[in-house]
């Protein structure tokens, strides 16, 4: 199984709203990503978690708060956003911190802040 | 220094025509060069990758050319096909830190019948 998973597809969220993104794999990689991409634009780095630990913050807001509780699960809580952080929502994982140059990526949750 | 640089931006090819999108980077210390495909709605989704140490890599019609010396390197699609119109994005990472790819800005390729 190469797959990770993303849940919901789709999020519409006012800027007061609480919500989270879910992502999970099940082939046992140790490193575990968030980027967020706007539209015609690559991948941008938001978190890295090795081994179920933050390693890598881009500087990003907390009004997005990362979670690990497991090495299958990795979970997204967002928390008053604003207009332009409308965008779609990666997770990738790899085998390995090490081995962050092959990063296998979910389908993405496209997120709306109305 | 961290940058990598891609062009086109966009590319529209012929039905059986071959696509050509180059790369460049600065950074010496890259040593793993993947490119992503990645279709609408989709998640990137890794499709070849290649080390400094060979110069040229194919995975049926996907072909990758490295020139080190030149810090470029490029993707060739042999016999492109109108399932082949994506968005493909190089990428450079080093191996030795922890665990970032730096993304070139993307082409949008179409294929035509």
């Amino acid at each position: 199984d190469t797959e990770v998973t993303q849940t919901p597809k789709h999020l519409v969220m006012g800027m007061t709203n609480k919500k989270s993104l879910k992502c999970e794999q099940h082939m046992g990689h140790r490193a575990m990503y968030w980027y967020k991409q706007k539209a015609k634009k690559p991948p941008e780095l938001m978190f890295v978690y090795s081994y179920e630990k933050l390693s890598i913050n881009e500087s990003v807001p907390s009004r997005f708060s990362p979670e690990c509780p497991n090495s299958s699960l990795l979970n997204l809580h967002l928390h008053a956003l604003q207009p332009e952080d409308s965008a779609l929502y990666l997770c990738a994982s790899s085998q390995a911190p090490s081995q962050g140059y092959e990063q296998y990526f979910g389908p993405g949750t496209r997120l709306t802040v109305t | 220094q961290q940058q990598v640089k891609q062009s086109p931006q966009s590319l529209i090819v012929q039905k059986g025509g071959i696509s050509i999108i180059n790369c460049a980077y600065e950074n010496t210390a890259f040593d793993y060069f993947p490119w992503y495909q990645q279709f609408p709605g989709k998640g990137p989704a890794l499709l070849i990758a290649i080390r400094p140490d060979v110069s040229e890599k194919k995975e049926g019609r996907f072909t990758i050319s490295f020139n080190k010396s030149a810090k470029q390197f490029s993707l060739h699609i042999m016999d492109s096909q109108p399932g082949d119109s994506a968005t493909y994005f190089c990428a450079a990472n080093h191996t030795g830190t922890a665990s970032k790819l730096t993304f070139g800005t993307g082409t949008r390729l179409q294929v035509t019948l």
